[in-house]
């Protein structure tokens, strides 16, 4: 969905360093949403948020942080990347009042790890 | 929350009508049924959305029992382009949050 973009689509790094990982929506959503996806698996959701002062902790966000810079920005971060965090990472919006928990994605940023 | 169980592959032709199953026994009196639809490197996207009975839109139908312990998506004549993973969701409209993605079911169209 063109209306929520990531940055950067494709990242390599080596073990140790940090990244940063940008999402930015201009559909006026206040939720966002954080997730990862393992070749041939589900997504599984790493951090969420429901409003810029809202961060909330998903099923997996042991070795990740979140920022919510504004209502459009959620930025997730990677202190110390390994190997193992090596996914494709999507973030998502969503709005409760449009009377559905439809969730719109974006494009996906691909992270691989050395 | 509701888990869910559908089947992790399937296989049609083209111009084939396709219904993939899916299981929440434990679904709550708040769920909604939700299904997404990925390409390979691709977010998913939303396909339809139902409390009871029938739902159709341009894409699909989901049909519901009454009990609502299962839920079944029906893409009509499918095509090449239908080539997918398809995800079955239970959660209440307001608990955006509670949106959990199990493995799906990969749906293969051939010619």
């Amino acid at each position: 969905d063109a209306d929520v973009t990531q940055t950067p689509r494709n990242r390599i790094t080596k073990t140790g360093k940090r990244i940063m990982l940008e999402c930015s929506q201009t559909k006026g959503h206040d939720r966002m949403y954080w997730y990862r996806q393992d070749p041939g698996l589900g997504l599984q959701l790493i951090y969420y948020s429901f409003d810029v002062k809202d961060i909330n902790k998903g099923e997996i966000s042991d070795g990740y942080s979140v920022s919510r810079q504004a209502q459009a920005k959620f930025s997730l971060s990677l202190e110390s990347a390994i190997p193992n965090q090596t996914a494709l990472y999507f973030c998502a919006t969503s709005d409760p009042g449009i009377g559905s928990n439809e969730q719109f994605f974006g494009p996906g940023t691909r992270l691989t790890v050395l | 929350l509701a888990k869910t169980t559908q089947p992790i592959s399937m296989d049609s032709y083209e111009g084939q009508e396709v219904n993939i199953t899916c299981s929440h026994n434990n679904i709550a009196t708040n769920d909604y049924i939700t299904w997404y639809q990925q390409f390979p490197s691709q977010g998913p996207r939303f396909i339809i959305q139902g409390y009871k009975t029938k739902v159709t839109n341009e894409v699909a139908s989901l049909f519901i029992p009454a009990d609502r312990k299962s839920s079944t998506l029906s893409l009509p004549r499918v095509s090449l382009s239908d080539t997918a993973v398809y995800y079955c969701l239970v959660g209440d409209r307001a608990g955006g949050f509670k949106t959990i993605f199990g493995a799906g079911t990969r749906l293969f169209v051939k010619a």
